[in-house]
């Protein structure tokens, strides 16, 4: 059982370049979401996905686009990256409906954007 | 915009000290959670505590709500260099439709215990 994966780990991007993060969870969970964190700052939104099928914005979702590919994937794109979007990426899965879940977080994946 | 203010920002203490952070939010919640993250790493769940508890605790960890004053305290007592790392509150609002679940998170405390 290996909870939240993501990956890549690590990736340097040039402005303008576009790539996909890749997230993955292997506990059934219905709900799943994208964050990003920027130094001596929490966790904000950018994307998430209540169930299978639908994507919502969250507080951060400029540049951004998601993709709930099944039950198990949400990926995150980026279509032409910027420098302000150098950050560290996190996904997370939430197991149902009720508000008193908690999340599951992914180890994150560490962009730099030159 | 952060729902949450955690202070203080970052906290030193021995090893065998207790440690108290607080956080406070702005609108009404239907439960708060608190969080740890290691450094370079993703972050693992702590506790959760509903708008309707007062207190909670698990292991060391004490946790508080006073919904009066929107504030809520982290207690780790007894702690120990491994319990180093930043400590994150998350609010969790009543909004219904597809909006709920989601966490807005503080600006998180920083935790050093020394050996």
């Amino acid at each position: 059982n290996a909870g939240v994966t993501q990956t890549p780990k690590f990736q340097v991007l040039k402005t303008g370049q576009s790539m996909t993060l890749q997230c993955a969870q292997d506990m059934n969970h219905n709900s799943m979401y994208w964050y990003r964190q920027d130094p001596g700052m929490g966790l904000r939104l950018i994307y998430y996905s209540a169930s299978e099928g639908t994507t919502d914005k969250g507080e951060v979702p400029n540049g951004y686009n998601v993709s709930r590919l099944n039950k198990r994937e949400f990926s995150l794109r980026l279509e032409s990256a910027a420098p302000s979007q150098t950050s560290v990426y996190f996904c997370a899965s939430r197991q149902g409906q009720s508000l008193s879940y908690e999340q599951y977080f992914g180890p994150g994946t560490r962009l730099t954007v030159t | 915009s952060q729902q949450g203010e955690e202070d203080p920002q970052a906290l030193s203490i021995q090893e065998g000290e207790n440690a108290t952070m607080n956080c406070s939010y702005k609108t009404s919640i239907n439960n708060l959670q608190w969080y740890r993250q290691n450094s370079g790493r993703g972050l693992v769940h702590l506790i959760l505590i509903r708008s309707n508890e007062r207190e909670k605790h698990s292991g060391r960890l004490r946790v508080t709500l006073d919904t009066s004053k929107k504030s809520s305290s982290l207690l780790i007592t007894a702690s120990r260099a491994a319990d180093t790392a930043s400590y994150f509150c998350a609010t969790v609002h009543n909004a219904g439709g597809t909006s709920y679940g989601k966490l807005t998170f503080g600006q998180g405390t920083i935790l050093t215990v020394h050996p």
